[in-house]
């Protein structure tokens, strides 16, 4: 049974960096195939793609924030971490760690984590 | 940039069919996914490639995808399943990774 769950700070203020910690279980990063993602959710607002890694270290980010992201494998092995730099109040979301299976080309986000409200503000 | 227009919300009355659009100029190349977003909760996978059903999903739950336009249908819309949906898919490389805009299924 795949399981994910988010770690981080709910506040950050305004300019600083904000570090989420994604802990996973039921598979394996190192195996072939497998891969953490990262989307946010603005309250009542849609769902936002921001970021995975998979694997074999390869890394997918969203054009329009990929200059404030960085996406990295923890120090634990099943660990997934995000941090993003220089907040603003308009990145004030949930942010949702989720399991992503790529084959043949295509990949499909399956399983989520239950998400963590992150709020910027000072 | 790339986007996945769908339509803020479809109503049903129970036992009808609910039919969510989800239209992108890829989708003819890409597989559409479909997601479950209920009031409060983590979104959960309804439908994947198009027309494929993970196990625990309810039969009442399709897909099907044709030209630019992928569909999710609901046959007999329960209550139980007012919330958001999401379509989510990529441009033609698959570089760009993008959710639509979510459409509210109101069923009473």
């Amino acid at each position: 049974q795949i399981t994910l769950k988010e770690s981080g700070p709910t506040l950050v203020k305004p300019t600083q960096t904000l570090t989420l910690t994604c802990t996973f279980s039921g598979f394996s990063l190192s195996t072939s195939g497998m891969g953490v993602g990262w989307i946010r959710q603005p309250p009542g607002k849609a769902l936002e793609w921001l970021t995975v890694i998979f694997w074999d270290d390869n890394k997918r980010y969203s054009p329009s924030l990929k200059s404030r992201l960085t996406i990295t494998k923890g120090t634990a092995k099943n660990q997934v971490v995000l941090t993003m730099t220089n907040m603003d109040p308009v990145d004030t979301a949930t942010y949702y760690c989720a399991h992503t299976l790529r084959f043949g080309g295509y990949e499909s986000i399956d399983y989520w984590g239950q998400g963590t409200l992150v709020t910027v503000s000072s | 940039s790339y986007e996945l227009t769908q339509p803020p919300s479809v109503s049903v009355s129970p036992g009808q069919t609910a039919r969510i659009t989800c239209s992108g100029d890829a989708l003819p190349k890409r597989y559409a996914y479909w997601y479950q977003q209920k009031s409060g909760r983590a979104p959960v996978l309804v439908i994947y490639e198009d027309i494929k059903r993970p196990s625990g999903i309810p039969e009442r739950f399709s897909g099907s995808s044709s030209g630019t336009m992928a569909t999710l249908t609901i046959s007999g819309a329960q209550v139980g399943d007012e919330a958001d949906y999401y379509c989510y898919s990529t441009d033609s490389s698959g570089d760009l990774r993008v959710f639509g805009g979510g459409t509210k299924l109101t069923v009473l």
